[in-house]
Protein backbone atom coordinates (compact mmCIF):
# COMPACT_ATOMS: atom_id res chain seq x y z
CA UNK A 1 0.00 0.00 0.00
CA UNK A 2 1.34 3.90 -0.35
CA UNK A 3 2.23 5.80 2.50
CA UNK A 4 3.37 9.37 2.49
CA UNK A 5 5.66 11.08 4.85
CA UNK A 6 6.82 14.22 5.99
CA UNK A 7 9.02 15.10 8.77
CA UNK A 8 9.58 17.13 10.90
CA UNK A 9 6.54 17.35 12.19
CA UNK A 10 7.23 20.26 14.48
CA UNK A 11 9.84 23.31 14.44
CA UNK A 12 10.89 27.14 15.84
CA UNK A 13 12.45 28.67 13.63
CA UNK A 14 14.26 31.85 14.05
CA UNK A 15 13.49 34.79 11.15
CA UNK A 16 15.90 34.98 8.50
CA UNK A 17 16.54 30.97 9.25
CA UNK A 18 16.91 28.62 6.51
CA UNK A 19 14.15 26.04 6.33
CA UNK A 20 13.80 22.24 4.72
CA UNK A 21 10.90 20.41 4.91
CA UNK A 22 10.99 16.89 3.59
CA UNK A 23 8.03 14.57 2.30
CA UNK A 24 8.80 11.14 0.48
CA UNK A 25 6.11 8.93 -0.94
CA UNK A 26 5.98 4.90 -0.43
CA UNK A 27 4.25 2.66 -2.89
CA UNK A 28 3.70 4.07 -6.02
CA UNK A 29 5.90 5.44 -8.43
CA UNK A 30 5.54 8.84 -10.22
CA UNK A 31 3.08 10.36 -8.56
CA UNK A 32 2.01 13.83 -8.96
CA UNK A 33 3.34 15.96 -5.48
CA UNK A 34 1.82 19.08 -3.82
CA UNK A 35 3.00 21.16 -1.01
CA UNK A 36 -0.21 23.02 0.40
CA UNK A 37 0.09 25.65 3.90
CA UNK A 38 -2.58 26.16 6.30
CA UNK A 39 -2.44 29.38 8.04
CA UNK A 40 -3.93 29.29 11.39
CA UNK A 41 -7.99 29.11 11.05
CA UNK A 42 -7.71 29.12 7.23
CA UNK A 43 -8.33 26.71 4.23
CA UNK A 44 -5.51 25.21 2.74
CA UNK A 45 -3.43 27.00 -0.08
CA UNK A 46 -1.11 25.23 -2.55
CA UNK A 47 2.29 26.27 -2.91
CA UNK A 48 3.83 24.19 -5.27
CA UNK A 49 2.96 21.19 -7.35
CA UNK A 50 5.22 18.45 -8.92
CA UNK A 51 4.21 16.14 -12.06
CA UNK A 52 7.94 14.78 -12.36
CA UNK A 53 11.56 14.69 -11.67
CA UNK A 54 12.56 18.21 -11.79
CA UNK A 55 8.90 19.85 -12.40
CA UNK A 56 7.96 22.14 -10.54
CA UNK A 57 5.00 24.59 -10.51
CA UNK A 58 5.03 27.47 -8.46
CA UNK A 59 1.28 28.86 -7.88
CA UNK A 60 2.20 31.44 -5.68
CA UNK A 61 5.17 33.92 -5.47
CA UNK A 62 6.90 34.26 -1.87
CA UNK A 63 10.74 33.52 -0.54
CA UNK A 64 9.59 29.67 -0.72
CA UNK A 65 11.30 27.01 -3.26
CA UNK A 66 10.64 23.37 -3.73
CA UNK A 67 12.67 20.48 -5.25
CA UNK A 68 11.94 17.38 -6.37
CA UNK A 69 15.59 15.71 -6.67
CA UNK A 70 14.20 11.99 -7.24
CA UNK A 71 10.56 10.09 -8.57
CA UNK A 72 8.88 10.48 -4.91
CA UNK A 73 10.83 12.68 -3.07
CA UNK A 74 9.53 16.56 -2.56
CA UNK A 75 11.39 19.02 -0.66
CA UNK A 76 10.22 22.68 0.37
CA UNK A 77 12.91 25.28 1.06
CA UNK A 78 13.70 28.51 2.43
CA UNK A 79 16.44 30.32 2.39
CA UNK A 80 15.63 33.47 4.94
CA UNK A 81 12.45 32.98 7.04
CA UNK A 82 9.85 35.19 7.24
CA UNK A 83 7.25 35.37 9.90
CA UNK A 84 4.41 35.31 7.56
CA UNK A 85 5.88 31.96 6.72
CA UNK A 86 4.35 30.51 9.96
CA UNK A 87 1.30 27.62 9.17
CA UNK A 88 1.03 23.76 8.95
CA UNK A 89 2.60 22.39 5.80
CA UNK A 90 0.94 19.64 4.59
CA UNK A 91 2.25 17.52 1.76
CA UNK A 92 -0.29 15.34 -0.59
CA UNK A 93 0.39 12.83 -3.97
CA UNK A 94 -1.83 11.90 -6.28
CA UNK A 95 -2.42 9.64 -9.22
CA UNK A 96 -2.69 11.34 -12.16
CA UNK A 97 -6.83 9.79 -12.22
CA UNK A 98 -6.51 11.32 -9.14
CA UNK A 99 -5.54 14.59 -9.96
CA UNK A 100 -8.89 14.76 -11.67
CA UNK A 101 -10.95 13.68 -9.27
CA UNK A 102 -9.19 14.97 -6.11
CA UNK A 103 -8.19 12.51 -4.02
CA UNK A 104 -5.10 13.75 -2.62
CA UNK A 105 -3.35 11.80 -0.19
CA UNK A 106 -1.75 14.15 2.30
CA UNK A 107 0.92 13.79 4.88
CA UNK A 108 0.93 14.09 8.37
CA UNK A 109 1.84 18.00 8.41
CA UNK A 110 4.70 20.02 9.65
CA UNK A 111 3.92 23.05 11.68
CA UNK A 112 5.90 25.56 11.43
CA UNK A 113 6.57 28.11 13.93
CA UNK A 114 8.74 31.22 12.82
CA UNK A 115 9.60 33.42 16.02
CA UNK B 1 -11.53 32.74 -11.48
CA UNK B 2 -12.68 30.09 -9.05
CA UNK B 3 -14.07 30.65 -5.59
CA UNK B 4 -15.11 28.58 -3.14
CA UNK B 5 -17.06 29.99 0.03
CA UNK B 6 -18.57 28.46 3.00
CA UNK B 7 -20.06 30.66 5.31
CA UNK B 8 -20.49 28.42 8.46
CA UNK B 9 -17.21 28.51 10.29
CA UNK B 10 -18.89 26.38 13.56
CA UNK B 11 -21.89 24.13 13.48
CA UNK B 12 -23.04 21.71 16.35
CA UNK B 13 -25.26 18.78 16.06
CA UNK B 14 -26.49 16.20 18.64
CA UNK B 15 -25.16 12.30 18.09
CA UNK B 16 -26.99 10.68 15.68
CA UNK B 17 -28.64 13.29 13.93
CA UNK B 18 -27.92 14.80 10.60
CA UNK B 19 -26.19 17.42 9.04
CA UNK B 20 -25.55 19.78 6.65
CA UNK B 21 -22.56 21.48 5.74
CA UNK B 22 -22.86 24.51 3.52
CA UNK B 23 -20.81 25.51 0.27
CA UNK B 24 -21.15 27.08 -2.41
CA UNK B 25 -18.82 28.02 -4.90
CA UNK B 26 -17.93 30.09 -8.83
CA UNK B 27 -16.48 29.36 -11.52
CA UNK B 28 -16.95 29.56 -15.68
CA UNK B 29 -15.20 26.87 -16.47
CA UNK B 30 -17.94 23.88 -17.65
CA UNK B 31 -15.76 21.01 -16.30
CA UNK B 32 -14.98 21.11 -12.46
CA UNK B 33 -14.84 18.67 -9.77
CA UNK B 34 -16.00 19.43 -6.51
CA UNK B 35 -14.84 17.53 -3.01
CA UNK B 36 -14.82 17.51 0.81
CA UNK B 37 -12.26 16.68 2.99
CA UNK B 38 -12.18 16.17 6.66
CA UNK B 39 -9.31 17.17 8.77
CA UNK B 40 -8.97 15.87 12.44
CA UNK B 41 -7.50 17.45 15.11
CA UNK B 42 -4.46 15.22 14.09
CA UNK B 43 -4.27 17.43 11.23
CA UNK B 44 -4.22 14.94 8.34
CA UNK B 45 -6.36 15.86 5.64
CA UNK B 46 -9.06 12.82 4.50
CA UNK B 47 -10.65 12.47 1.45
CA UNK B 48 -14.52 12.26 1.73
CA UNK B 49 -16.78 12.18 -1.57
CA UNK B 50 -15.86 14.00 -4.91
CA UNK B 51 -18.95 15.08 -7.17
CA UNK B 52 -17.78 15.79 -11.07
CA UNK B 53 -19.91 18.44 -12.65
CA UNK B 54 -21.64 16.43 -15.47
CA UNK B 55 -22.51 13.79 -13.21
CA UNK B 56 -26.34 13.05 -13.08
CA UNK B 57 -26.53 11.79 -9.52
CA UNK B 58 -25.58 13.01 -6.57
CA UNK B 59 -22.38 11.33 -4.84
CA UNK B 60 -22.82 9.03 -1.70
CA UNK B 61 -20.56 7.37 0.33
CA UNK B 62 -21.54 5.70 3.14
CA UNK B 63 -23.34 8.17 5.87
CA UNK B 64 -21.56 11.22 3.73
CA UNK B 65 -23.64 12.40 0.80
CA UNK B 66 -23.11 15.70 -1.44
CA UNK B 67 -26.09 18.09 -2.01
CA UNK B 68 -25.39 19.29 -5.68
CA UNK B 69 -27.35 21.94 -7.00
CA UNK B 70 -25.74 23.00 -10.13
CA UNK B 71 -27.77 25.68 -10.95
CA UNK B 72 -27.57 27.45 -6.97
CA UNK B 73 -23.70 26.88 -7.64
CA UNK B 74 -24.10 25.08 -4.25
CA UNK B 75 -22.38 21.68 -3.27
CA UNK B 76 -23.61 20.98 0.19
CA UNK B 77 -22.28 17.97 3.00
CA UNK B 78 -24.53 16.20 4.49
CA UNK B 79 -23.42 13.70 7.12
CA UNK B 80 -25.94 11.11 8.43
CA UNK B 81 -26.43 9.88 12.05
CA UNK B 82 -23.69 11.67 13.53
CA UNK B 83 -21.03 10.10 15.72
CA UNK B 84 -18.57 11.38 18.18
CA UNK B 85 -15.73 10.61 15.69
CA UNK B 86 -16.72 13.13 13.37
CA UNK B 87 -16.00 16.34 14.70
CA UNK B 88 -13.19 17.68 13.16
CA UNK B 89 -13.08 20.71 10.31
CA UNK B 90 -14.66 20.05 7.06
CA UNK B 91 -13.07 21.77 4.02
CA UNK B 92 -15.28 21.74 0.43
CA UNK B 93 -12.62 22.10 -2.32
CA UNK B 94 -12.92 22.35 -6.16
CA UNK B 95 -10.84 21.25 -9.17
CA UNK B 96 -9.48 24.00 -10.91
CA UNK B 97 -9.35 25.19 -14.48
CA UNK B 98 -8.86 22.01 -16.99
CA UNK B 99 -5.28 23.68 -18.13
CA UNK B 100 -4.09 22.95 -14.38
CA UNK B 101 -6.32 20.45 -13.19
CA UNK B 102 -3.49 19.20 -10.26
CA UNK B 103 -5.17 22.53 -8.44
CA UNK B 104 -7.43 21.97 -5.55
CA UNK B 105 -9.13 25.45 -4.28
CA UNK B 106 -10.05 25.06 -0.53
CA UNK B 107 -12.78 26.81 1.18
CA UNK B 108 -11.87 28.12 5.01
CA UNK B 109 -13.68 25.55 6.40
CA UNK B 110 -16.43 24.78 8.94
CA UNK B 111 -15.60 23.03 12.22
CA UNK B 112 -18.22 20.76 13.07
CA UNK B 113 -18.93 19.82 16.70
CA UNK B 114 -20.94 16.35 17.23
CA UNK B 115 -22.56 16.37 20.92
CA UNK B 116 -23.60 13.16 22.50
Amino acid sequence: SQTIHQWPATLVQPVGSPLSLECTVEGTSNPNLYWYRQAAGRGLQLLFYSVGIGQISSEVPQNLSASRPQDRQFILSSKKLLLSDSGFYLCAWSTLAGALTGELFFGEGSRLTVL
Amino acid sequence: AQKITQTQPGMFVQEKEAVTLDCTYDTSDPSYGLFWYKQPSSGEMIFLIYQGSYDQQNATEGRYSLNFQKARKSANLVISASQLGDSAMYFCAMRGPMDSSYKLIFGSGTRLLVRP
